[in-house]
């Protein structure tokens, strides 16, 4: 089955801890976006690649980074600068039409 | 510059009852337009996209949206809820004809109620 999977479904961090979350598609998609969500806010872009080795910044990328070593993966990770990291994590693919097709999240919370 | 506004946080229906869930958009060029479906704590699920060959789009579950250019209008409808359709509806903008990979900006959502 084609799809997006991210991994794990719920992770704990403790104040100061770097956490990365995983996304992996195996659609044969070029681009793949990271989107934070929150409750009564939508969707937030963080980071975003159009291809392998190279990502740009979204709305919100502080406090974030990522890596895009092959066109599989694109994993997150929220680091100790990020200051109100709990939240729903979304990870999405897609090819040139502007279809994104979105993975099952990750719910991070901070302890 | 694109946004999306979508109107009324919460919309509550009865089972069987018109679903109506409203979204304007702003664009200074050409959009597509989407509706994405969110369950508790799943992904998001696309519904149904506009991509200027028809402006009655019809997409999963029944639903279906009309472009209004005029209006600057992309409004969800389905005849009859059922309350399974219970779930956080999103309306999304992307510019049309960019040649790349575009951002998607979306609206807050709409959650929709459905009651017996």
């Amino acid at each position: 089955d084609g799809g997006i999977t991210q991994s794990p479904k719920y992770l704990f961090r403790k104040e100061g801890q770097n956490v990365t979350l995983s996304c992996e598609q195996n659609l044969n998609h070029d681009a793949m976006y990271w989107y934070r969500q929150d409750p009564g806010q939508g969707l937030r872009l963080i980071y975003y690649s159009q291809i392998v080795n190279d990502f740009q910044k979204g709305d919100i990328a502080e406090g974030y980074s990522v890596s895009r070593e092959k066109k599989e993966s694109f994993p997150l990770t929220v680091t100790s600068a990020q200051k109100n990291p709990t939240a729903f994590y979304l990870c999405a693919s897609s090819m040139k039409d502007s279809t994104q097709y979105f993975g099952p999240g990750t719910r991070l919370t901070v302890l | 510059a694109q946004s999306v506004t979508q109107l009324g946080s919460h919309v509550s229906v009865s089972e069987g009852a018109l679903v109506l869930l409203r979204c304007n958009y702003s664009s200074s060029v050409p959009p597509y337009l989407f509706w994405y479906v969110q369950y508790p704590n799943q992904g998001l699920q696309l519904l149904l996209k506009y991509t200027s060959a028809a402006t009655l789009v019809k997409g999963i579950n029944g639903f279906e949206a009309e472009f209004k250019k005029s209006e600057t209008s992309f409004h969800l409808t389905k005849p009859s809820a059922h309350m399974s359709d219970a779930a956080e509806y999103f309306c999304a903008v992307s510019p049309m004809f960019s040649g790349g990979y575009n951002k998607l900006i979306f609206g807050a959502g709409t959650r929709l109620a459905v009651h017996p």
